[in-house]
């Protein structure tokens, strides 16, 4: 079965670049049908869609952060990432990925654990 | 972008209850809703999808109905892994978003 694993710096500097990736193990990134998800939740709130990506590297992205936003996929590895510049102390976040069944509809499973990330100096 | 307000924000109920929890959207979004449990430090896990189909797994005391914009989630029978936060999410049109949370807590 498909499982996902985050993975990444878990403190970032303001203003720096959060970068995380994303393994995927028990299936491949290049299926067709799927988007390859990024979801983050801050503390003690609720969840947040950040974007995603399809096998042939169409992307969408949440437009509130779109504009420091790239999520790219490496099929050779079988992951996928995200980078989120010019971060400050508001994307201070558990952030998941997960699969999204876009062919089907935009729902999402399995999910990863979840990595924190926290933005400070 | 598309609001969903789920009511209650906290639910307190005890087991063997039977509860509602429903999602209410800002504009129609059709049947392009899922349902989700979370617990405390995991992540959020698939119970329903497209309103009303269960997971593979789920038990069938979770289900879901609704249409256009108002979406419920119902527990016939409440048991003690169910207590937990529940988030509705649309799927309808991007940017794809969720609903606040419900925190069912055992009373």
């Amino acid at each position: 079965q498909v499982q996902l694993q985050e993975s990444g710096p878990g403190l970032v500097r303001p203003s720096q670049t959060l970068s995380l990736t994303c393994t995927v193990s028990g299936g491949s990134v290049s299926s067709g049908g799927y988007y390859w998800t990024w979801i983050r939740q801050h503390p003690g709130k609720g969840l947040e869609w950040i974007g995603h990506i399809y096998y042939s590297g169409t992307t969408y992205y949440n437009p509130s952060l779109k504009s420091r936003l790239i999520i790219s996929l490496d099929t050779s590895k079988s992951q996928f990432s995200l980078k989120l510049s010019s971060v400050t102390a508001a994307d201070t976040a558990v952030y998941y990925c997960a699969r999204d069944w876009g062919a089907l509809g935009n729902w999402f499973d399995p999910w990863g654990q979840g990595t924190l990330v926290i933005v400070s100096s | 972008d598309i609001q969903l307000t789920q009511s209650p924000s906290f639910l307190s109920a005890s087991v063997g209850d039977r509860v509602t929890i429903t999602c209410r959207a800002s504009q129609g979004i059709s049947s392009y809703l899922a349902w989700y449990q979370q617990k405390p430090g995991k992540a959020p896990k698939l119970l329903i999808y497209t309103t009303s189909t269960l997971k593979r797994g789920v038990p069938s005391r979770f289900s879901g109905s609704g249409s256009g914009t108002e979406f419920t989630l119902t527990i016939s029978s409440l048991q003690p892994e169910d207590f937990a936060t529940y988030y509705c999410q649309q799927f309808n049109s991007y940017p794809i978003t969720f609903g606040q949370g419900t925190r069912l807590e055992i009373k």
